[in-house]
């Protein structure tokens, strides 16, 4: 009954560090996204999947690499960490049957230095 | 492009009153989907209510009902009888192309006793 798990929930990085972000999801879903909050911006699409080995990109997806080789996983990885990318990070989950809603997260809350 | 437009950054309203928070939309598909979400303090997103852009009528959960106007561009959440838990975030949603979500910028609800 996990749904969709995100770790770490916090990690504190070094401006120019780079580290990856796992996303996992029990639920069989197609399509994976990964969103991220920033104060009085909501919720912005960073980069998607709609199935294992298909990805796209986001309203804001510099700085950020993907990949989908299974359908449980997503990993986003921050090439080399920046301040700008200081932010809460969602990781969500959805199937392509009209009307489900997406499953998010508990997210990860993301600080660099 | 798909946007989401919610023009109230804060709401108040006391105790069993009704509350409705705005949520203008554009796109240029005719087949899409609309969500409410509530984000409370605690950070987790829960999904409230689905609208879909061929549903005749408006959608409806619990206290929770959407009104849908088409021509108008609009998906309103009206929260009927409000309580203090529902205190929290709230974000209207649109599916782009039936993947990912397009999310508003949120308005913030406080009831109070």
């Amino acid at each position: 009954n996990a749904g969709v798990t995100q770790t770490p929930k916090f990690q504190v990085l070094k401006t120019g560090q780079s580290m990856t972000l796992q996303c996992a999801q029990d639920m069989n879903h197609e399509y994976m996204s990964w969103y991220r909050q920033d104060p009085g911006m909501g919720l912005r699409l960073i980069h998607y999947s709609v199935g294992a080995g298909i990805t796209d990109q986001g309203e804001v997806p510099n700085g950020y690499n993907v990949s989908r080789s299974t359908t449980e996983d997503f990993p986003l990885r921050l090439l080399s960490a920046a301040p700008s990318q200081t932010s809460v990070y969602f990781c969500a989950s959805g199937t392509n049957k009209g009307g489900q809603p997406q499953h998010f997260g508990d997210g990860t809350r993301l600080s660099i230095l | 492009a798909q946007k989401i437009t919610q023009t109230q950054p804060g709401m108040f309203v006391q105790e069993k009153e009704a509350v409705t928070l705005d949520c203008t939309y554009d796109t240029s598909d005719q087949s899409y989907g609309l969500f409410w979400y509530k984000q409370p303090s605690s950070g987790e997103m829960i999904f409230l209510i689905y609208q879909g852009s061929y549903d005749e009528q408006n959608a409806t959960e619990g206290r929770y009902s959407l009104n849908f106007q088409k021509a108008r561009k609009s998906a309103n959440l009206v929260i009927s009888a409000s309580q203090l838990g529902d205190s929290a975030m709230y974000f209207c949603a649109m599916d782009q192309a039936g993947t990912a979500l397009i999310f508003g910028k949120g308005t913030t609800l406080s009831v109070s006793s």
